[in-house]
């Protein structure tokens, strides 16, 4: 079984400070990963994804994640944080062999602070 | 391009009644999914299409979910009878995949989500 964890339900930070968000992962195999941003009243956008290769991945507004194999983390960074980036994100797994399904952590709010 | 369309928006039922979502994917995406998030917990995968056949149903939770995707287009997810724990939002997604024949995975893009509440 596949599972994701975010343990920060909450994340405060000052506008222009570093951002990051926090995701660890558990599934057999190689994983797919992904970063997902809901802002208040709309669907979930797409932020990135990791697939292969390069642990850094680069995403939609400056937003970046890290892949780290032997931590097995995720974890969404951002270097300079804008209050338009409060909003809810999730971190989700896809196993290689397990389908097209996705496994969500339980999200963290983001409030960036003016 | 459009993207992935849910109505209604919003549902309001009492419990022993039915509701039926619909959901209209991106033009030309094989594969639609159906996801709930209950009580502000984590987003639970329900089934997912490919075109018009059921690829994998193994999230849906018992037999009062029923969901249809007729001529692989739109899809509808009906609950019936309602009862209060199935009070969520209820998110549709699409993507490009191809079972068997897709290398790298494509992103999945979501709707809005139809917020159910069940009293």
């Amino acid at each position: 079984a596949q599972s994701v964890a975010q343990p920060e339900d909450q994340v405060n930070v000052a506008e222009g400070n570093p951002l990051t968000v926090k995701c660890t992962y558990s599934v057999s195999g190689n994983p797919y990963l992904f970063w997902y941003v809901q802002y208040p009243n709309r669907g979930l956008q797409f932020l990135l994804k990791y697939i292969t290769g390069d642990n850094l991945v680069k995403g939609s507004y400056g937003f970046e994640a890290e892949f780290n194999k032997s931590q097995t983390s995720f974890h969404l960074k951002k270097p300079s944080a804008l209050v338009s980036d409060s909003a809810l994100y999730f971190c989700a797994v896809r196993a290689k062999a397990a389908g097209n399904k996705l496994t969500f952590g339980g999200g963290t709010r983001v409030l960036v602070k003016p | 391009e459009a993207g992935v369309t849910q109505f209604p928006s919003h549902s309001v039922i009492e419990k022993g009644q039915t509701v039926t979502l619909r959901c209209d994917p991106i033009s030309g995406h094989d594969n639609l999914y159906w996801y709930r998030r209950v009580m502000g917990k984590e987003i639970k995968f329900l089934l997912h299409f490919v075109k018009e056949s059921k690829q994998d149903e193994s999230g849906m939770p018992n037999n009062r979910f029923l969901a249809e995707r007729t001529g692989g287009t739109y899809s509808t997810l009906k609950v019936q009878p309602a009862e209060l724990e199935d009070s969520g939002v209820y998110f549709c997604a699409s993507s490009q995949d191809f079972p068997g024949r897709t290398v790298v995975p494509y992103e999945q893009y979501f709707g809005p989500g139809t917020r159910l509440t069940v009293t």
